[in-house]
């Protein structure tokens, strides 16, 4: 059973710093991975979708990269902004392409 | 549309009451899913419909959840004698399901948070 893992829980960061959010998954056999933002109270907001043939994708100040054989996939927000400021989910997705999530990186960027 | 909708956004009921939530896909994405997410928690998959027929409801946790989608555009999510662990946000996402990287990206509709009292 696929089970995807986000580390850390929880962040707080002031303006301006670069940062990481880490996403693990226990089975290689994925189609894509998708990186999402929620804000409070709010449905999902897609960032970026990576194929399982692709190593990174770039959106502005995101990027986010796959390593399938081991399993995890790194999301990099670069110079992070108070509107930043959210819950972050990773996603990866299996067939019939559902998806099955983390419990997601809570992030606060402190101006 | 422009995004997928969903009403209502709030529902509170009774416990053992029925309830249907609503789901309005992206005008022309084929397939369509529904998701429930409980607080501090990523969202969990309930089921998958690809046109009109349910391609996978594995993620449905008892019968006491149904879904369907007549015309192969607007969804209902039916839910019967509801408990009290049923309440939390009830998701719906549409994706076109063309070829390409295009097709494969699931858009989300703002949720209905369910409370069973």
């Amino acid at each position: 059973k696929q089970e995807v893992t986000q580390i850390p829980a929880a962040l707080s960061v002031p303006e301006g710093e670069n940062l990481v959010l880490n996403c693990s998954f226990t089975d290689s056999a994925i189609y894509n991975l998708q990186w999402f933002r929620q804000d409070p109270g709010k449905g999902l907001t897609s960032l970026l979708l990576i194929q399982s043939s692709q190593r990174e994708q770039t959106s502005g100040r995101l990027n986010a990269s796959l390593d399938k054989s081991s399993g995890r996939s790194t999301l990099y927000i670069a110079a992070s902004q108070p509107g930043d400021s959210a819950t972050y989910l990773c996603a990866v997705i299996h067939g019939s392409y559902k998806l099955i999530f983390g419990s997601g990186t809570r992030l606060l960027v402190r101006p | 549309g422009a995004g997928v909708s969903q009403t209502p956004s709030n529902k509170v009921t009774e416990k053992g009451k029925y309830v249907e939530l609503r789901c309005d896909p992206i005008s022309g994405h084929t397939a369509l899913y529904w998701y429930r997410q409980s607080l501090g928690q990523g969202p969990e998959f309930l089921i998958y419909f690809q046109g009109t027929g349910a391609a996978d409801d594995s993620g449905l946790p008892n019968d006491r959840f149904f879904a369907v989608r007549p015309e192969g555009s607007v969804s209902t999510l039916k839910i019967q004698r509801t408990e009290r662990g049923d309440s939390a946000v009830y998701l719906c996402a549409s994706r076109s399901g063309l070829a390409g990287p295009g097709g494969d990206t699931q858009y989300f509709g703002p949720g209905t948070r369910l409370t069973v009292l």
